[in-house]
């Protein structure tokens, strides 16, 4: 069957410091993935995009990996903020702009 | 810009009883989405419309729960009868025809006692 798997377990990590956080798929080919941003009571904001035929993916301070043939990707947030806290989620599309989710991780940056 | 818009942002109800959820996507959004998300997981895909027609519907427990887009633009989700498993926080989301990226509302979050 199709799965998503993201670290359940919450990343705490030190203000500055580069956090990654892995999504690993099976079962699927994708041609593109997305990361999206989930705070709290609200919900998730569109970070970034990758497709397939691209392996990495630049906006600020947010770095994207996509290997489809290790079927992962890593998303990088550098130099890390208390505001980058956050739920970080990882969606695959599943064919006409549909998006299967994972389960997400939870990013805490410590001051 | 006006982000999407959901309506009531909480419910309580009783098991059996109905409820229905709105939703007002972004101006121009022609596809409209709506997701259950139950705590803890990532949100679930319940239906795709674009413009007033289903695109995808084949997550959505048709025996309970309805959703139409009168006009292309505002959207209705309802339940009914509710069920306890049914407590989740409901988003609604929009884009553009033809664009990846997804704009989400606030969400309603439901609980069913």
């Amino acid at each position: 069957s199709q799965k998503i798997e993201q670290n359940s377990e919450a990343l705490n990590i030190q203000e500055g410091k580069t956090a990654t956080l892995t999504c690993n798929y099976t079962n699927y080919s994708p041609a593109y993935l997305q990361w999206y941003r989930q705070d709290p009571g609200r919900g998730p904001v569109f970070l970034l995009l990758i497709r397939e035929n691209e392996k990495e993916k630049r906006k600020e301070r947010l770095k994207v990996t996509f290997d489809t043939t290790l079927k992962q990707s890593l998303f990088h947030i550098t130099a890390s903020q208390p505001a980058d806290s956050a739920t970080y989620l990882c969606a695959l599309d599943t064919g006409r702009r549909a998006l299967t989710f994972g389960s997400g991780t939870r990013l805490q940056v410590q001051p | 810009e006006a982000g999407v818009a959901q309506s009531p942002r909480y419910k309580i109800i009783e098991k059996r009883q109905s409820v229905a959820f709105w939703c007002n996507p972004i101006s121009g959004h022609a596809t409209l989405y709506w997701y259950q998300q139950i705590l803890g997981q990532g949100p679930k895909l319940l239906i795709q419309f674009q413009n007033n027609g289903v695109v995808d519907d084949s997550q959505l427990p048709k025996d309970r729960f309805s959703a139409e887009r009168l006009k292309g633009v505002d959207s209705t989700l309802k339940i009914q009868p509710a069920k306890l498993e049914d407590s989740a926080v409901y988003l609604c989301a929009s884009s553009l025809a033809g664009e990846f990226e997804q704009f989400f509302g606030p969400g309603t979050r439901l609980t069913v006692l």
